[in-house]
């Protein structure tokens, strides 16, 4: 069965720190997609980033960037010097033929705390 | 460029009266569509998705039914909420068909079932 685990329930840190958001994902399919949204306290999840089951490089973009490890079923999520604006919920999510292509399966999602 | 709605924001109901929130889509055909529920403090339930007009695939047996009558409408509906049926409701579209689609959403309503 598809499952996407995201162990972290919450992180408070305090700005300028580094933090990284873990994810854990489990799928039977070969091909895949894998994501993160962002909840801020508006509610309305905004798209980050997508990739695919076969391509395994790392990706920056400004201060995130994510870790994709096939071994190890993991997508974690860096934010770099972290700021009060990158307080949000995160949400991973898991995408594959299972599913039919139609349905994304969410993590519990990571609450992301950031004082000043 | 597309745009989602999503309405009313907020919405306050007593226990036993009926429900309909209404979300559409601009910019874009032949969208796939989804209702999404968040209980506070928890991940997001895919309630339903629809793939095209008159299809709705429902994904959690509830009091709860999605209506598709228009290629870029979806409504979410309810003849007798629940207290359990509290909770932020997600409207959410992709484009076309495939696994690698991103999902855009709404804004998100509300509901408070007293």
């Amino acid at each position: 069965a598809q499952k996407v685990t995201q162990a972290q329930t919450e992180i408070s840190v305090v700005e300028k720190e580094d933090v990284t958001l873990d994810c854990v994902y489990e799928t039977r399919d070969t091909t895949y997609y894998l994501f993160w949204y962002k909840q801020p306290p508006s509610g309305e999840l905004v798209f980050l980033i997508r990739r695919n089951s076969f391509d395994e490089q790392n990706e920056i973009s400004g201060r995130y960037s994510w870790n994709f490890q096939k071994s190890t079923s993991s997508f974690n999520f860096t934010i770099t010097a972290s700021q009060v604006v990158d307080s949000a919920v995160y949400f991973c999510a898991l995408c594959d033929l299972n599913t039919g292509g139609f349905k994304t399966i969410f993590g519990a999602g990571t609450r992301l705390f950031v004082k000043a | 460029s597309q745009t989602i709605h999503q309405w009313p924001a907020t919405l306050v109901q007593p226990v036993g009266s009926p429900l309909s929130l209404e979300c559409t889509v601009e910019g874009t055909s032949n969208p796939n569509l989804y209702w999404y529920r968040q209980a506070a403090g928890r991940g997001l339930q895919l309630l339903f998705y629809s793939v095209g007009i008159g299809q709705i695939s429902s994904e959690v047996p509830q009091n709860l039914s999605a209506s598709r009558p228009q290629d870029r409408q979806f409504i979410l509906s309810s003849k007798k909420l629940l207290l359990s049926d509290s909770g932020f409701y997600l409207c959410a579209w992709s484009p076309g068909t495939g696994i690698q689609n991103i999902q855009y959403f709404g804004a998100g309503t509300r509901l408070s079932v007293l």
